[in-house]
């Protein structure tokens, strides 16, 4: 149990569809973060919330739209992905947002964009 | 920039063997550094981490030593076994930059019976 829970854990979708990616943290947590990770790269820091408001965006393309409705659950909103968009999706929380002492990551999303 | 690097892999060991995985840094500020390590199938997990230089971070067997002179953090274990089998990656979060954790590209470890 790592306290922070990705939904789906695999997702399949063509160029056209809008899907989204679900992440939950019950650690009581201020901060929540989406990274990519794509092989042989280093993580890609995509988003930050910290206390529910957008305080990073890593020049992210439009078709990723992130929510972060209350402090424990952060969205990623996908539309007319790329092939190359094709990667692994985590979502990570932290206590604080302004100095990471220790991030808890969810199991990840495996998109395969098609 | 910040930035991490860290030595190539895969790295492939036999059980028992002595593990170094190199990771340098660059940072504008006074940065704390971290391991991850993320198994088969699973998100990252803290490893260990250390705060100012000298400290020397450990866990499970595994150590680093914060060394700024070298700007250096590099994993080392002395025996390592099968299930230590992962990748780890070595990050750095510095408040001079927003406080957001910086990874390098990750280092896979293959340990064989």
């Amino acid at each position: 149990e790592t306290g922070v829970t990705q939904t789906p854990r695999h997702l399949v979708m063509g160029m056209t569809n809008k899907k989204s990616l679900k992440c939950e943290q019950h650690l009581g947590h201020n901060a929540m973060y989406w990274y990519k990770q794509s092989a042989k790269k280093p993580l890609e820091l995509m988003f930050v919330y910290s206390l529910e408001e957008r305080v990073e965006n890593n020049s992210v393309p439009s078709r990723f739209s992130p929510e972060c409705p209350n402090s424990s659950h952060l969205f990623l909103h996908l539309h007319t992905l790329q092939p190359e968009d094709s990667a692994l999706y985590l979502c990570a929380s932290s206590p604080h947002g302004g100095t990471v002492t220790e991030a808890f990551f969810g199991q990840g999303t495996r998109l395969t964009v098609v | 920039g910040n930035s991490v690097t860290q030595m190539e892999g895969p790295v492939t060991l036999s059980e028992e063997a002595f593990l170094t995985i190199n990771c340098t840094y660059t940072a504008t500020g006074y940065p704390s550094l971290f391991w991850y390590v993320q198994y088969p199938g699973e998100g990252l997990q803290l490893l260990l981490k250390a705060t100012k230089a000298d400290d020397k971070g450990s866990n499970k067997g595994f150590e680093a030593t914060y060394r700024k002179e070298t700007t250096s953090f590099h994993l080392e274990k002395g025996s390592v076994q099968v299930s230590d089998s992962a990748v780890y990656f070595c990050a750095l979060s510095d408040y001079n930059q927003g406080g957001k954790l910086i990874f390098g590209q990750g280092t896979e470890l293959s340990v064989k019976p």
